[in-house]
């Protein structure tokens, strides 16, 4: 089966604009989960969304916004972009989002804020 | 606050040999922990999950141990090559977050032929 896709694989913007990053998780698979990856920060996570619902929340500003819809392709805005939010942002699903499914991660689009 | 962490540091080893990655964890008790392996510009690829209750778990050349008296977990790879170079990462659940994962910063795996 068709693996997690995410487009677009790179973008670059200036400070101040907004970007809106798209996510197809794999068919059937209900939760959608958002990171975001940094060389100083590592892997974390933006938030997690299941039947449309967004059902947990990481430690980022409400600039980093998402949405689900209901055939589980989910997308993630990032508004007023600053230079910090350069990084690859990666999706990723799995069937319920039990935390023990394993997660299937795409390719991840790498934003760059100039 | 909860915190994975992971030697930082590259580990370089000669092809054959056994490699071994560490992921420690403070100030909670995961319920279990998530090895990945990811590759420059790739999303991670799940490897394997051992449970707190699991002493080890082996899935071909790769073993993981949870030793939660000394709160860690040990991702070894046996037979080791120039393939297995990678970055692996440790994770587990989320505190207060559902389940969601908390990743490790990752330990950076060169093969050497």
């Amino acid at each position: 089966k068709a693996g997690v896709t995410q487009t677009p694989r790179y973008l670059i913007k200036t400070r101040g604009q907004q970007v809106t990053l798209s996510c197809s998780p794999i068919s059937g698979h209900r939760s959608v989960s958002w990171y975001q990856q940094t060389p100083g920060q590592g892997l974390q996570f933006l938030f997690e969304y299941f039947s449309e619902t967004q059902r947990n929340k990481g430690n980022f500003p409400g600039r980093f916004s998402g949405r689900q819809f209901s055939n589980s392709r989910s997308e993630m805005n990032v508004s007023t972009l600053e230079l910090g939010d350069s990084a690859l942002y990666l999706c990723a699903s799995s069937l319920v989002g039990s935390g023990v499914d394993e997660q299937y991660f795409g390719p991840g689009t790498r934003l760059t804020v100039t | 606050s909860q915190k994975i962490e992971q030697n930082s540091e590259a580990l370089n080893i000669q092809e054959g040999k056994t490699a071994t990655l560490t992921c420690n964890y403070t100030n909670y008790s995961p319920a279990y922990l998530q090895w990945y392996r990811q590759d420059p510009g790739r999303g991670p690829v799940f490897l394997l999950l051992i449970r707190e209750n699991e002493k080890e778990k082996r899935k071909e050349r790769l073993k993981v141990t949870f030793d939660t008296t000394l709160k860690q977990s040990l991702f070894h790879i046996t037979a080791s090559q120039p393939a297995d170079s990678a970055t692996y990462l440790c994770a587990s659940p989320t505190r207060n977050a559902g389940n969601m994962l908390t990743f490790g910063g990752g330990t950076r795996l060169m093969v050497k032929p």
